[in-house]
């Protein structure tokens, strides 16, 4: 079992709609949890960070973690064509290590 | 203005050489990390770092090696052990209760 698990993609959403990312951990001790965005090419630019279990706000982004079942997701409302890119679902675990997982493609068709 | 400095941002390396990666930040972070990135695919964590004079083997140590003589410097040789080192090698620090900032990025080719 990989620590981070994400799916791969391609995925594919409407401009307008609402795009759900989600990514499992194995490790029960992970503290914090962050998605980043990175285009390619580029490196990894943050989108949202989360500590506690519920959800987190910011602007169109909502990341949601639930500890007990080992998942966190973010929501990506009003999907723009900007918003195209792959995701990368990180986290925290003990001792500071921060293992990524392999990311999502994300396609906002016009 | 604060932040994490790679360099170089492209470099070349011959068969059975080692080359040096340099991070450097003053952010003032304790963690620094080193990950690489082959195309498609995700992070895979090569060496961390919590405090100065320790670092720790993530899951890909092998034919790599660091130091962190200083808490700004966390620089990354790759080997000649490194039997397919031509990838894009990510530098990253993180703070207390923070994110994980990166550096630009140094894409190695062997030639």
């Amino acid at each position: 079992q990989k620590e981070v698990e994400q799916n791969s993609g391609p995925l594919s959403v409407p401009e307008g709609a609402i795009a759900s990312l989600n990514c499992t951990y194995s490790d029960r001790g992970s503290q914090s949890f962050f998605w980043y965005r990175q285009y390619s090419g580029k490196s990894p630019e943050l989108i949202m960070f989360i500590y506690s279990n519920g959800d987190k706000e910011d602007g169109r982004f909502t990341a949601q973690l639930n500890k007990a079942s080992q998942y966190v997701s973010l929501l990506i409302r009003d999907s723009q064509p900007s918003d195209s890119a792959t995701y990368l679902c990180a986290v925290k675990g003990s001792a500071s290590k921060i293992i990524f997982g392999s990311g999502t493609r994300l396609s906002i068709r016009p | 203005d604060g932040g994490i400095t790679q360099s170089p941002k492209y470099l070349f390396r011959k068969e059975g050489q080692n080359v040096t990666l340099s991070c450097e930040q003053n952010l003032n972070h304790d963690a620094m990390y080193w990950y690489r990135q082959d195309p498609g695919q995700g992070l895979r964590l090569i060496y961390y770092s919590q405090i100065v004079n320790d670092f720790q083997k993530g899951d890909i140590a092998e034919g790599y090696s660091v130091s962190r003589e200083k808490k700004e410097s966390f620089p990354l040789t790759v080997t000649s052990a490194q039997k397919n080192p031509t990838a894009f090698y990510l530098c990253a620090s993180l703070g207390t209760y923070t994110e994980a900032f990166f550096g630009q990025g140094t894409r190695l080719t062997v030639v």
